[in-house]
């Protein structure tokens, strides 16, 4: 399996303008996680999926964020309108049920100027 | 209010010997405790998962204790390579809260040869 797949690596944008990050997570994973990470907050989750079904999304900071999941190999994490301090790595990761590792994709690196 | 804590500071410490990186925690009853590993540029990888009811797990050179009264987990490595240099990660896991993780910030790891 080649793991989990997140697009782009890097994504530059202006602020206002409309973000979208995508995900492909490990065939078979029931579990899709959504992470942001910060030199200053660290690594926070920002809402996680069970079976394409939003759980949890207490972590997501406002309204101009948002999450799907469509089907099971896929996920978007949007940000309308960016800011500044959207600026982070945001990283997906899957794994197989509620209690076992979680396996983190390569991050996608967001800059909002 | 609930906090995680790991050594703020680096640890730096010569090859072969065995680096002892700290994990705290104050008001959460977790099920379990997994470490991680993050390289720079790169998402956190899974090393070890330790249960409540598991005082020490072992893999390879890698060791975790678990101490529920203390409310600490204790991660070491031993006979510790320049290849161990990395940020060391570690994540509770909340009963009831499905596979929902909350990361410490990180301890970054220096084995000097």
């Amino acid at each position: 399996d080649a793991g989990v797949i997140q697009s782009p690596r890097h994504e530059v944008t202006e602020m206002g303008q409309e973000v979208t990050l995508r995900c492909k997570p490990i065939s078979g994973h029931d579990y899709l996680f959504w992470y942001r990470q910060t030199m200053m907050r660290g690594l926070e989750l920002l809402i996680y999926f069970n079976n394409n079904v939003p759980i949890d999304d207490s972590g997501m900071p406002e309204d101009r964020f948002s999450a799907k999941m469509p089907n099971a190999s896929f996920s978007t994490l949007k940000i309308q309108p960016s800011e500044p301090r959207d600026s982070a790595v945001y990283f997906c990761a899957s794994s197989l049920d509620a209690y076992n590792e979680q396996f983190f994709g390569p991050g996608t690196r967001l800059t909002v100027l | 209010s609930q906090k995680i804590e790991q050594n703020s500071e680096a640890l730096n410490i010569q090859e072969g010997k065995t680096a002892t990186l700290t994990c705290n925690y104050t008001n959460y009853s977790p099920a379990y405790l997994q470490w991680y590993r993050q390289d720079p540029g790169r998402g956190p990888v899974f090393l070890l998962l330790i249960r409540e009811n598991e005082k020490e797990k072992r893999k390879e050179r890698l060791k975790v204790t678990f101490d529920t009264t203390l409310k600490q987990s204790l991660f070491h490595i031993t006979a510790s390579q320049p290849a161990d240099s990395a940020t060391y990660l570690c994540a509770l896991a909340v009963y009831n809260q499905g596979g929902k993780l909350i990361f410490g910030q990180g301890t970054e790891l220096s084995v000097k040869p």
